[in-house]
């Protein structure tokens, strides 16, 4: 595709809900990253992916999050028991090389717990 | 760790002002750094970077310059556009290593230009 894909753009969960996320990076890029978005804030870094395997998963803020990119392709996070503090943007990117400079962003999941 | 602290906004300004969104970081080793802009409703763009020290990143005449002194790294703009309204973000990586080119991300600082 021409760019970073996620889906779905919005959604609601009621508290204690599992959520999935999807993300699409662009085709042939070895990196992915995900990261979390807080209203009025800047992205955090949550974890990476280097084709399938996940080398940094330091930003993962509790163990109810998980994520996988099993062909070294399409990328999910799950958040399992999503509680309210879990609402935010959450924004997949990726990059052709490894420790490459550019990102490529895309157009984030906007996830709001009820 | 790696820190980037941006001016508070919002800021407003009139279209042909001239524009300075300062930010300032503190990071291990050399980082790159970054200017990323998020446009109302589409995801982050890459607006410019600088690898190391001195050098200067620009494009759409925005420009900023690598001071490692001063551990700065200023987005300036001469005339700015109602078209340059959005909210940019200050970041840096340190590429090598385990550090995988992750992005450490300021605040964000929102622009908005008045006709």
């Amino acid at each position: 595709g021409a760019g970073v894909s996620q889906s779905p753009r919005y959604k609601v969960a009621k508290r204690g809900q599992d959520v999935a996320l999807r993300c699409d990076p662009i085709s042939g890029h070895v990196s992915l990253f995900w990261y979390q978005q807080a209203l009025g804030q800047g992205p955090e870094f949550l974890t990476y992916f280097q084709n399938e395997a996940q080398l940094d998963k330091s930003g993962l803020p509790s163990d109810r999050f998980f994520a996988e990119r099993p062909e070294g392709s399409v990328s999910t996070l799950k958040i399992q028991r999503t509680q309210q503090e879990d609402s935010a943007v959450y924004l997949c990117a990726s990059s052709l090389l490894a420790g490459s400079e550019t990102q490529y962003f895309g157009p984030g999941t906007r996830l709001l717990v009820l | 760790g790696n820190s980037v602290t941006q001016m508070e906004g919002p800021v407003t300004l009139s279209e042909e002002a001239f524009l300075t969104i300062n930010c300032t970081y503190t990071a291990t080793g050399y980082p790159s750094l970054f200017w990323y802009v998020q446009y109302p409703g589409e995801g982050l763009q890459l607006l410019l970077k600088a690898t190391k020290a001195d050098d200067k990143g620009s494009n759409k005449g925005f420009e900023a310059t690598y001071r490692k002194e001063t551990t700065s790294f200023h987005l300036e703009k001469g005339s700015v556009q109602v078209s340059d309204s959005a909210v940019y973000f200050c970041a840096l990586s340190n590429a090598g290593g385990t550090s995988y080119g992750k992005l450490t991300f300021g605040q964000g600082t929102i622009l908005t230009v008045h006709p």
